[in-house]
Order: structure tokens, then C-alpha cells, then sequence
């Protein structure tokens, strides 16, 4: 691995369904985020986290939830999808909070 | 609440000098980033400012005046790989970065 991957690159889901969108470094960076992204909009944080074994809510946390139980992983939890979170999902990394944040190539996903 | 505000699409030639504008009301202010995003891929880190002033890299310049809530990114000798969108996006007083909706970058031969 080299850099931040994303899994799985797109997604088509049921509305009800729970998804979890996984996102994995290997900078050995502390902070973490999860964004979406929508046509006209600007990247919206979803949820971060600062170090592991800690996370933080974003503009839109809503219908979403995130866990950090290691330095390298940030999965994000669908716990039961709407339409209206459809978007293209990034995880993105960076070594502190205020520091550059580098992004992972995204998950489209569509729920229907 | 907080904003910022970019053109939505810009034009420009090959071989050209391009500006993009960013204005910024935010609740504190931490450092100003520049991202391209070429469409259906990541951003990607381009530039930071913190301080008042010009920062060079190759051709692509960065300008920031934390007086007047603003930056632009100029585009030197514009090559059609350059057709990106291009966003502006600030640190606030909480350490999450502000996202402006983007500029979208046309380069016509």
C-alpha cells in the first residue's frame, strides 16, 4: 500500500441497507476525515478523527457513524441508507489537524 | 455561518496567464490551501498560505491578503492537462477546513 485506499471504488445500495465505506493509510498519520462530496457543493466533513482512539463530528454527521480503533483505519458505517446520501465519498489523511490533508481516490455510491 | 466564494467556471487559452479568485468569511482563520481536482479523481494538494504575500511553485503561484479575506491561485503558461477544477478551502479557529464549491478550469487550444 502506498498512501490512502478506499474500498470499495462504487457502490449501488438498497435503501435500508447498511454499508460501511473502508479507508486505510500507511503514512502513520494521526488525523483522519471522511468528506463527501455533491455537484455544487463544496467538500463537507462527515466525521474526523485527531489521533486513535478518537473521532469527532463534522458539518454533516447525521446518519453516519466512525471508528478509530488503530492508527491506519477509518472505517465510516451506513447504518441504514438513504437516497440523499448519495455522493462520492473521500477519506483523506495528514500527520496533525493542521497539517495538509492528502485524499484517497473515493467511493461513488448510489443508494436507491 | 461561514463562506467561500469562488468563480464557478473560468475559461482560458493555452499558453496563458489564468487567475481564480477566493474570498473567505470564516470564524478564524488557520492557513488557506489550494487544491486541483481533475474530474473523477482525488484533490490533490497544490499550495498553502498562512501569511500575507506570494508563494511561488513552478507555475503556479498563490496570493493571500487575511486583511481583506482573500487569495488567488494564478496559472502560468497553461497546459490543457491544467483543465481541472481548482479549490479553495481555509483552515477555521476549529482546525476543519472550509470548502469552496470549486472553479472549473476550461483550457481551449
Amino acid at each position: 500500500i502506498a498512501g490512502i485506499t478506499q474500498a470499495p471504488t462504487s457502490q449501488i445500495l438498497a435503501a435500508g441497507r447498511r454499508m460501511t465505506l473502508r479507508c486505510t493509510q500507511d503514512m502513520r498519520h494521526n488525523a483522519m476525515y471522511w468528506y463527501r462530496q455533491d455537484l455544487g457543493l463544496g467538500l463537507r466533513l462527515i466525521h474526523y478523527s485527531n489521533t486513535a482512539g478518537t473521532t469527532g463530528k463534522g458539518e454533516v454527521p447525521d446518519g453516519y457513524s466512525v471508528s478509530r480503533a488503530n492508527t491506519d483505519d477509518f472505517p465510516l458505517t451506513l447504518a441504514s441508507a438513504v437516497p440523499s446520501q448519495t455522493s462520492v465519498y473521500f477519506c483523506a489523511s495528514s500527520t496533525k489537524n493542521t497539517d495538509t490533508q492528502y485524499f484517497g481516490p473515493g467511493t461513488r455510491l448510489t443508494v436507491l | 455561518g461561514q463562506n467561500i466564494d469562488q468563480p464557478t467556471e473560468m475559461t482560458a487559452t493555452e499558453g496563458a496567464i489564468v487567475q481564480i479568485n477566493c474570498t473567505y468569511q470564516t470564524s478564524g482563520f488557520n492557513g488557506l490551501f489550494w487544491y486541483q481536482q481533475h474530474a473523477g479523481e482525488a484533490p490533490t494538494f497544490l499550495s498553502y498560505n498562512v501569511l500575507d504575500g506570494l508563494e511561488e511553485k513552478g507555475r503556479f503561484s498563490s496570493f493571500l491578503s487575511r486583511s481583506k479575506g482573500y487569495s488567488y491561485l494564478l496559472l502560468k503558461e497553461l497546459q490543457m492537462k491544467d483543465s481541472a477544477s481548482y479549490l479553495c478551502a481555509v483552515l477555521d479557529s476549529n482546525y476543519q477546513l472550509i470548502w469552496g464549491a470549486g472553479t472549473k478550469l476550461i483550457i481551449k487550444p
